[in-house]
């Protein structure tokens, strides 16, 4: 079955860490994005990615960073610079252009400890 | 920007209809759609709708576009207790340079036995 995978689907940093959250799908999306969850404040984009080798920045990307070095893959660093990284982050697929939406992935929700 | 605006919570009786109410104010969005984020998992797209129609039934969920006023509702007739999640409302135009999808802050709904 065709889908979008997130791991882990709990991680804790410790201050000063870097933390790499996974993300793959298999849905032969051109597209893929990465966003944040925080309670009460909907979804908001850090980045996302049109096609292999090229990233644009979302909304909140200061403090992560992101490759796409493969169509299938769209890790997303979490770096000591974010100084409030507790969140749930939700990566998603699409195809462009078509307008059908996105599909997600079941998230992984980060903790500094 | 874009901005797209919900009310936060919502609670029905199991058998009532459920009308969430969605406003957005960019008037060039093309795509509008309706996710369901149960807990602790992503985000399910319901349904979409395109600028140039008015309303879009499916099942028991009928989504009613407002274009004059940026107004975007969905309706989910005999709604069950399996019904109890966080919907978010979205929006896209694909012409633009914004790329991603820009999401509402949610509006959880609770329905009561």
């Amino acid at each position: 079955d065709g889908g979008i995978t997130q791991s882990p689907k709990y991680l804790f940093r410790k201050e000063g860490q870097n933390v790499t959250l996974s993300c793959e799908q298999n849905l032969n999306h051109d597209a893929m994005y990465w966003y944040r969850q925080d309670p009460g404040q909907g979804l908001r984009l850090i980045y996302y990615s049109q096609i292999v080798n090229d990233f644009q920045k979302g909304d909140i990307a200061e403090g992560y960073s992101v490759s796409r070095e493969k169509k299938e893959s769209f890790p997303l660093t979490v770096t000591s610079a974010q100084k409030n990284p507790t969140a749930f982050y939700l990566c998603a697929s699409s195809i462009l252009g078509q307008g059908r939406g996105y599909t997600f992935g079941s998230g992984t929700r980060l903790t500094v400890v | 920007g874009e901005d797209v605006e919900q009310s936060l919570f919502l609670s029905v009786r199991e058998g009532d209809s459920s009308v969430i109410n969605c406003t957005y104010t960019d008037s060039s969005s093309t795509y509008l759609y309706w996710y369901k984020q149960e807990p602790g998992a992503g985000l399910q797209l319901l349904t979409y709708i395109f600028s140039n129609m008015d309303m879009k039934q499916d099942q028991r969920l009928t989504v009613l576009l407002n274009k004059k006023d940026k107004h975007l509702s969905l309706r989910i007739a005999d709604t069950q207790t399996g019904d109890s999640a966080i919907y978010f409302c979205a929006e896209t135009n694909p012409d633009t340079g914004r790329r991603a999808l820009t999401f509402g802050s949610g509006t959880r709904l609770q329905v009561q036995p």
